[in-house]
């Protein structure tokens, strides 16, 4: 069974650009869950993805947006990108809305976003 | 955003030394989870608990679930090469379907 994918793995941007992020869970996967790391802040939770609807929302800018489309895969989008939106974004699938108990998340290799 | 005490920060041992690293919160979980992350890679889960007081292993890894619910405990026995990385613990609490991750411990093993 395939594990979690990201594209792209690698990115460089410039300050007020806006870029896109993608995330394919594994199979049969319908929660995708979106998180921003950085070595002063860690793991922030972002957002969650479940049957194409946002269920839970990190505490982050809207700039920072996301969807998922009927196939479970996600996009995350940031706009008007600072210096500080440098951070590995990882994406993570679960079976259910990852709340749920014995339904664990399995993480992505992440994307690594430049901003220059 | 709200994070979990996770100690120590990093460790250096020899290889064949056991490795115990531990996570403490100020609310009470229902669920905890230790993962590992290589260098340019996504956090792996390595260890799901559940019940207060359990206690789990996966091979040379055992963790447990704090009787108190506020903590959880790692340890890693004859340390080998490959379990060089960074440590998070990760923690669910009633009613919360986010998980609040601890802030790391990094693992290195001196030749």
């Amino acid at each position: 069974k395939a594990g979690v994918t990201q594209t792209p793995r690698y990115l460089i941007k410039t300050r007020g650009q806006q870029v896109t992020l993608s995330c394919s869970p594994i199979s049969g996967h319908r929660s995708v869950s979106w998180y921003q790391q950085t070595p002063g802040q860690g793991l922030q939770f972002l957002f969650e993805y479940f049957s194409e609807t946002q269920r839970n929302k990190g505490n982050f800018p809207g700039r920072f947006s996301g969807r998922q489309f009927s196939n479970s895969r996600s996009e995350m989008n940031v706009s008007t990108l600072e210096l500080g939106d440098s951070a590995l974004y990882l994406c993570a699938s679960s079976l259910v809305l990852a709340g749920a108990s014995y339904n664990e998340q399995f993480f992505g290799p992440g994307t690594r976003l430049t901003v220059l | 955003g709200q994070q979990l005490n996770q100690s120590p920060q990093s460790m250096f041992i020899q290889e064949g030394e056991d490795v115990s690293m531990n996570c403490t919160s100020s609310s009470i979980f229902n669920t905890w989870l230790w993962y590992k992350q290589d260098p340019g890679e996504g956090p792996v889960l390595l260890i799901a608990l559940y019940k207060a007081g359990e206690l789990t292993s996966n091979g040379r890894l055992t963790a447990q679930f704090g009787i108190t619910r506020k903590d959880s405990f790692l340890n890693i026995s004859a340390s080998i090469p490959s379990d060089v990385g960074i440590y998070f613990c990760a923690g669910r609490g009633f009613g919360n379907e986010k998980l609040t991750f601890g802030t790391g411990t990094r693992l290195t093993i001196i030749p």
